[in-house]
């Protein structure tokens, strides 16, 4: 059973917009919440975190968004960049057991020019 | 150079071939694992390694074993390969030293063929 799930395999958008990735859990004992970013031929780098007291934590372009309630976070890419296409993975831990890191299937964004 | 380093970076070996993938680390740090990523499946713990006399199975382990050489040193072995170990394997590292907050630091990968 998937407790990390990211229902869409790729998103397309256009250079300049708006890219949303979302991500669903099932786990409810999950209280930190990451992306990574995946380039072809490289290993996942993160991006972005966010705990569960919070509901939002931005980083220049980057914005996660929690709701805990909807056991489900969104990243927000504003605006989007070509330099952006990536696979993008959504992880979550309990209780900051880095050993207990669940990855998502990861979604493949491209931004086009 | 990178702070995470695998090799090799591609190997192609066959049936029955034991294999041996290998991760050097520079961050000093003390925890490091081994995820393997196969297309649609995202990425899945084998073992991981939180000091040098820390061995832990992981979510896949059976058909693996992995030796915490040093600190620095984490290798993994398929002692007998089979063609359903074909995958992209991660070596990961991160720091104890802070509360854990799901940074990890990966290599660049290691693609593994069995034929």
């Amino acid at each position: 059973d998937q407790q990390v799930k990211q229902n869409s395999p790729s998103l397309s958008v256009q250079e300049g917009r708006i890219s949303i990735l979302n991500c669903d859990y099932t786990n409810s004992m999950f209280d930190y919440f990451l992306w990574y970013k995946k380039y072809p031929a490289e290993g996942p780098t993160f991006l972005i975190s966010i705990s569960s007291i919070k509901d939002k934590n931005e980083d220049g372009r980057f914005t996660v968004f929690l709701n805990k309630s909807a056991k489900h976070l969104s990243l927000h890419i504003v605006p989007s960049q070509p330099g952006d296409s990536a696979v993008y993975f959504c992880a979550a831990s309990a209780q900051g057991g880095s050993e207990k890191l669940v990855f998502g299937k990861g979604t493949k964004l491209t931004v086009n020019p | 150079d990178a702070d995470v380093t695998q090799t090799p970076r591609n190997r192609i070996t066959k049936t029955g071939k034991r294999i041996m993938l290998e991760c050097s680390q520079t961050k000093g740090h003390d925890r490091m694992y081994w995820y393997r990523q196969d297309p649609g499946l995202g990425l899945r713990l084998i073992y991981y390694s939180f000091d040098v006399k820390d061995i832990n199975k992981g979510e896949i382990s059976d058909g693996y074993s992995v030796s915490r050489q040093a600190q620095a040193k984490f290798s993994l072995s398929l002692e007998s390969a089979i063609p359903n170990q074909t995958a992209l394997y991660f070596c990961a590292t991160s720091d104890s030293g802070t509360r854990f907050t799901g940074e990890l630091f990966f290599g660049e990968g290691s693609r593994l063929t069995v034929l």
